[in-house]
């Protein structure tokens, strides 16, 4: 399984302003995923990072609000921009394996917003 | 539209029992079926991993099955302890969409 590491773990942020949250994994994987978890709720996905490419977005979320990267293999961001208290989440990003769609998940971001 | 449904919401039970979360699915179309567990405020730990091909798997004193003509699986915690006290989360993976689609939990707690 990959080991994955998230930065930063958590973060309180003031209302308006933006955060980056930056997934390491320690291998290089095709499958790239961030994924929102409300209070109390369960995940949702918010996209698939494509490496070389624009990420794939679920319905509900944007690109101008969560602006991914995905420069390489190894290595992703999410920036949750113009944040308001609604996006007071945890933030996780995942890997998948191509062979067993298995998924593994990084320790998550943990944002709160004044 | 695929859905995951995950009874009960929550659990208390004393140390020792063995206990059974159940999860259930609307669409068999899947390529597999993942238990994980969440410890509050943190990420998740996958627990067992079923094929679809699978009916169970068994990882220490975890035993998960699956049926999924039924559209079910189970999680057996066996002798359960304290420290299984967490959020036991189940998920399929769509054979339609190659995502990965989340119950809503099942919070469990172990009195010593």
């Amino acid at each position: 399984s990959a080991v994955i590491s998230q930065k930063p773990s958590r973060d309180i942020c003031q209302r308006g302003t933006s955060l980056t949250i930056q997934c390491q994994v320690d291998s290089q994987v095709t499958m790239m995923f961030w994924y929102r978890q409300q209070p109390g709720q369960s995940l949702t996905l918010i996209a698939t990072a494509n490496q070389g490419s624009e990420a794939t977005y679920e319905s509900g979320f944007v690109i101008d609000k969560f602006p991914i990267s995905r420069p390489n293999l190894t290595f992703s961001t999410l920036t949750v921009s113009n944040m308001s208290p609604e996006d007071s989440s945890i933030y996780l990003c995942s890997v998948g394996t191509v062979s067993s769609y298995e998924q593994y998940f990084g320790p998550g971001t943990r944002l709160t917003v004044t | 539209k695929q859905e995951v449904t995950q009874i009960p919401a929550a659990l208390s039970v004393p140390e020792g029992e063995n206990l059974v979360l159940n999860c259930s699915f609307t669409d068999s179309a899947i390529y597999n079926l993942q238990w994980f567990r969440q410890d509050p405020g943190k990420g998740l730990t996958s627990l067992l991993l079923i094929q679809s091909s699978q009916r169970e798997q068994t990882s220490g004193r975890l035993n998960a099955s699956l049926d999924k003509s039924s559209g079910r699986s189970t999680l057996y915690i066996a002798a359960s302890q304290p420290g299984d006290s967490a959020t036991y989360l189940c998920a399929v993976v769509s054979s339609n969409t190659g995502k990965l689609i989340f119950g809503q939990g099942t919070t469990l707690q172990v009195k010593p």
